[in-house]
């Protein structure tokens, strides 16, 4: 039972240049997340999906696209990646309404 | 606007000394109240939850915190911090009505030898 999963750990990019962070979880969950995670900002959430199927804008979506592939995976891609989306990106994926959400290791993501 | 605060950036305790971290929050609806951690270079972990019932919750590695309605607040407490308690304490809170959670910045717990 792996949890959330992402791929990559570690990605450098220069300005311009596009790449999908991928995110899976194994424990049926409906639904999952991405937040970038910036130093004293604590977790900002990018985009949402509640189900499968389903996907929600949440603070700070601009630049940002996600696909909900299947239950399993939910996919974060930049399609012009800029300096200010340097960050530490987090998936995470819930049950539902209970809200407790598990999340995986996270990509630090680097934009030149 | 709902919001939650963490009013210490940083805080620094003796090894064996007792821990309380704030969390505060502004929020319309009962709230569900959440403690994360997370270690250096790693993800986040689930330390204890409040959906509601008894106001003071029990969580992993000996942590507690207390719900408080009066002063808005969700404090995490230990009774005695180890070396290995050192990482970042984030608090969050949701209403259940939606799947989003409302972030506190968080607090960076360096414990002294």
């Amino acid at each position: 039972n792996a949890g959330v999963t992402q791929t990559p750990k570690f990605q450098v990019l220069k300005t311009g240049q596009s790449m999908t962070l991928q995110c899976a979880q194994d424990m049926n969950h409906n639904s999952m997340y991405w937040y970038r995670q910036d130093p004293g900002m604590g977790l900002r959430l990018i985009y949402y999906s509640a189900s499968e199927g389903t996907t929600d804008k949440g603070e700070v979506p601009n630049g940002y696209n996600v696909s909900r592939l299947n239950k399993r995976e939910f996919s974060l891609r930049l399609e012009s990646a800029a300096p200010s989306q340097t960050s530490v990106y987090f998936c995470a994926s819930s049950e539902g309404l209970a809200h407790e959400q598990f999340f995986g290791p996270g990509t630090r993501l680097t934009v030149l | 606007a709902q919001s939650v605060t963490q009013p210490d950036i940083h805080i620094t305790v003796s090894e064996g000394a007792s821990l309380e971290l704030r969390c505060n929050y502004s929020y319309g609806a009962t709230p569900y109240l959440f403690w994360y951690v997370q270690s250096p270079g790693q993800g986040l972990q689930l330390l204890l939850k409040y959906f509601s019932g008894d106001t003071l919750v029990q969580g992993i590695k000996g942590f507690e915190a207390e719900f408080k309605r009066s002063q808005s607040s969700f404090n995490l407490r230990k009774p005695s911090v180890h070396w290995s308690d050192a990482a970042e304490y984030f608090c969050a809170v949701g209403d259940g009505s939606n799947y989003q959670l409302i972030w506190g910045a968080g607090t960076k717990l360096i414990i002294k030898p």
